[in-house]
């Protein structure tokens, strides 16, 4: 069936370093690829995504870049804060489909 | 203005109760869902509706049972509550046309003691 992995599940980095979270599908007609970030208590919330008919797309310190050849899509925060600590959930959806894959989440630890 | 919510944010119950979790969107959106984190985090899908009609039913045993009066609500009835039913509980909308974004609700934690 479809499935998304994620890695890695646990991310530690330091203050200013840049994080990158990699996510791989399976269901090749998914186009559609949603990143949301979950804060400790809180529901998560999308941050960025990307279409199948783009390769890259950056909003601010967050970019998201996708190979559908390899069908392969990873999130780059850069300059990170520790407001960035939090659970990340990248997701796979395709036109036609009922729901959304999510994979497992990475905890992002960001130290100050 | 609260896009999605969701009653109660916190249930605490003894195993055997029967619960009920309502959740409603005001984001005119066709799709709603229920999703059951545990404490690894991982999202499950539960169920989804579309305008009333259940279009997704993943393994999840037949004491929980969803109802859609109407596409702005989506509820969840748990009988016979078990240990391992303690989690957070997110309900979310989408627009089934267009955009893929989900809203999520502020989720309800239960606890099974």
């Amino acid at each position: 069936g479809e499935n998304v992995e994620q890695h890695p599940s646990t991310l530690s980095v330091q203050e200013g370093d840049s994080a990158v979270i990699k996510c791989t599908y399976s269901d090749s007609a998914s186009n559609y690829f949603p990143w949301y970030k979950q804060e400790l208590g809180k529901r998560p919330q999308l941050i960025i995504d990307i279409r199948s008919n783009v390769g890259e797309k950056k909003d601010q310190r967050i970019a998201v870049t996708l190979n559908k050849t390899a069908k392969h899509f990873s999130l780059h925060i850069t300059e990170t804060q520790p407001e960035d600590s939090a659970v990340y959930f990248c997701a796979a959806w395709r036109t036609g489909g009922f729901k959304t894959i999510f994979g497992a989440g990475t905890r992002l630890f960001v130290k100050a | 203005d609260t896009a999605v919510s969701q009653t109660p944010k916190y249930l605490v119950t003894q195993m055997g109760n029967d619960k009920s979790i309502k959740c409603e969107q005001n984001l005119g959106h066709d799709t709603m869902y229920w999703y059951k984190q545990d404490s690894k985090k991982f999202l499950k899908i539960m169920f989804s509706y579309n305008n009333k009609e259940l279009i997704i039913n993943e393994t999840v045993p037949n004491r929980f049972s969803p109802k859609s009066p109407d596409k702005a609500h989506l509820n969840l009835h748990i009988n016979s509550l078990e240990l391992g039913d303690s989690a957070v509980y997110f309900c979310a909308s989408s627009q089934l046309a267009g955009v893929r974004e989900q809203y999520f609700g502020p989720g309800t934690r239960l606890t099974v003691t």
